[in-house]
């Protein structure tokens, strides 16, 4: 079955890098996602991988994916205020379009 | 270009009442889907449209929920009779097809926040 797995928090300070990271357990995903949902709105695609690649990079952020491990991580860098967010990741696998959703990782950027 | 339109944003109801939710699409969106957020966790598949055509519908609780998407626009999702525990953000997203090349982007709406007293 698909389980997409977060940790709950993370905090870090202005200008710092920051690293959400997530498991899933979906084999044959096809592609993975990052989404940022700010309060009271909805989910905004970030970014998203490839699942036979091993790493993406788009400005300040950088996915990587450990297939074997079944590993996704987001890393921001320079990370500012404006980043405070809920991140989910998402992956789809098998046909269709069905996105399963991670828990959320809640990132607060303190100055 | 508008983006996904979800209405009310805000709804307070008391238990066994029916509610209704609304959603517009991106216009020429084909596929589109009713995602249930609970408070703390990430959105779950409801039901999911292509065009008309409900194709994903196996997470509808199908005695209480029902959706439709007439003309395969517009859609609404209804629950009758409202529970204490339906209460969530209810979730509209659309994208333009089915697994597109790029690896199918959702766009969402800002969600309907259901309140069941």
């Amino acid at each position: 079955g698909e389980d997409v797995e977060q940790s709950l928090f993370l905090s870090v300070r202005e200008g710092d890098s920051s690293v959400i990271n997530c498991t899933y357990t979906d084999s044959s995903s096809t592609y993975l996602y990052w989404y940022k949902q700010e309060p009271g709105a909805g989910l905004q695609l970030l970014t998203y991988i490839f699942s036979n690649m091993d790493m993406k990079q788009d400005q300040r952020l950088t996915v990587l994916l450990n297939k074997k491990d079944k590993h996704l991580s987001l890393r921001i860098a320079d990370t500012q205020t404006g980043d405070s967010a809920i991140y989910f990741c998402a992956e789809k696998a098998g046909g269709g379009n069905k996105l399963t959703f991670g828990t959320g990782t809640q990132l607060k950027v303190e100055l | 270009e508008a983006g996904v339109v979800q209405s009310p944003r805000y709804k307070i109801i008391e238990k066994k009442q029916p509610v209704a939710f609304w959603c517009n699409p991106i216009s020429g969106h084909n596929t589109l889907y009713w995602y249930l957020q609970n408070l703390g966790q990430g959105p779950e598949l409801l039901i999911r449209y292509e065009n008309e055509e409900a194709v994903d519908d196996s997470q509808l609780p199908k005695d209480r929920f029902s959706a439709e998407r007439l003309k395969g626009v517009d859609s609404t999702l209804k629950i009758q009779p409202a529970e204490l525990g339906d209460s969530a953000v209810y979730l509209c997203a659309s994208s333009s097809g089915p697994g597109q090349g790029a690896g199918g982007e959702l766009f969402f709406g800002e969600g309907s926040r259901l309140t069941v007293l």
